[in-house]
């Protein structure tokens, strides 16, 4: 079975200062891999997916992550933050079956931005 | 921009009784989902929904939990007699179709409904 492991929950960082949120992986075939964004109030925002191809994948916001096989890890990134990013972050495997998908999710890592 | 809206944002309710929450998903997506995350845990699948059928569900997914399309645009979730574990954020979501060629469609969620169970 998929899981999806976010080591860190909760993160502290200052304005303008570069992020990293971890996210490792278990799946057995090829993994599709996304990032969600939660604001207080609001449902689940993609960030970006991974599918296939160039390792690096750019999303919306200014996030990018980039995919490791060998790690096992899609670790989001940006690199100077601002404080509408404070949010609750989500990584999610995506498992097919049949003609449709399911997500798994991570524990999530809530991001305080500092003034 | 379309999104999922889900009502109430809020339902109180006392153990044993039956509740319906409630999702409009987009208007032309095709598969729809229930997920909910217990507090300080992670978000879980519960079901989906497509072609007015269940397509897949989760081990949490056992009798007491239901889904309908009863209309157009409606999809609910009850639960027909609520326990107190089952107090939680539920999540709908949507998307345009399951798969494109083996690869997921990305999926649409909602605010999600804060179910409390006394």
């Amino acid at each position: 079975a998929q899981s999806v492991t976010q080591p860190d929950i909760h993160i502290t960082v200052s304005e303008g200062a570069s992020l990293e949120l971890r996210c490792n992986y278990s799946y057995g075939a090829t993994p599709y891999l996304f990032w969600y964004v939660q604001s207080p109030g609001q449902g689940l925002q993609l960030l970006l997916k991974y599918f296939s191809g160039d390792t690096l994948v750019q999303g919306i916001k200014g996030f990018e992550a980039e995919f490791k096989r060998s790690q096992s890890s899609f670790n989001l990134r940006k690199p100077s933050v601002h404080w509408s990013d404070a949010a609750e972050y989500f990584c999610a495997v995506g498992a097919v079956y049949n003609a449709g998908n399911m997500l798994t999710f991570g524990g999530g890592t809530r991001l305080m931005v500092k003034p | 921009e379309p999104e999922v809206t889900q009502t109430p944002s809020h339902q109180v309710t006392q153990m044993g009784q039956e509740v319906i929450l409630r999702c409009v998903p987009i208007s032309n997506h095709l598969y729809f989902y229930w997920y909910r995350q217990i507090l300080g845990q992670k978000v879980e699948f519960l079901v989906s929904f497509y072609n007015n059928e269940i397509s897949e569900k989760s081990e949490i997914f056992d009798d007491q939990f239901s889904v309908e399309r009863p209309d157009g645009s409606n999809f609910t979730l009850k639960i027909r007699s609520t326990k107190l574990e089952d107090s939680a954020m539920y999540f709908c979501a949507s998307s345009e179709m399951g798969l494109a060629g083996g690869q997921p469609y990305e999926q649409y969620f909602g605010p999600g409904t804060r179910l409390t169970v006394t």
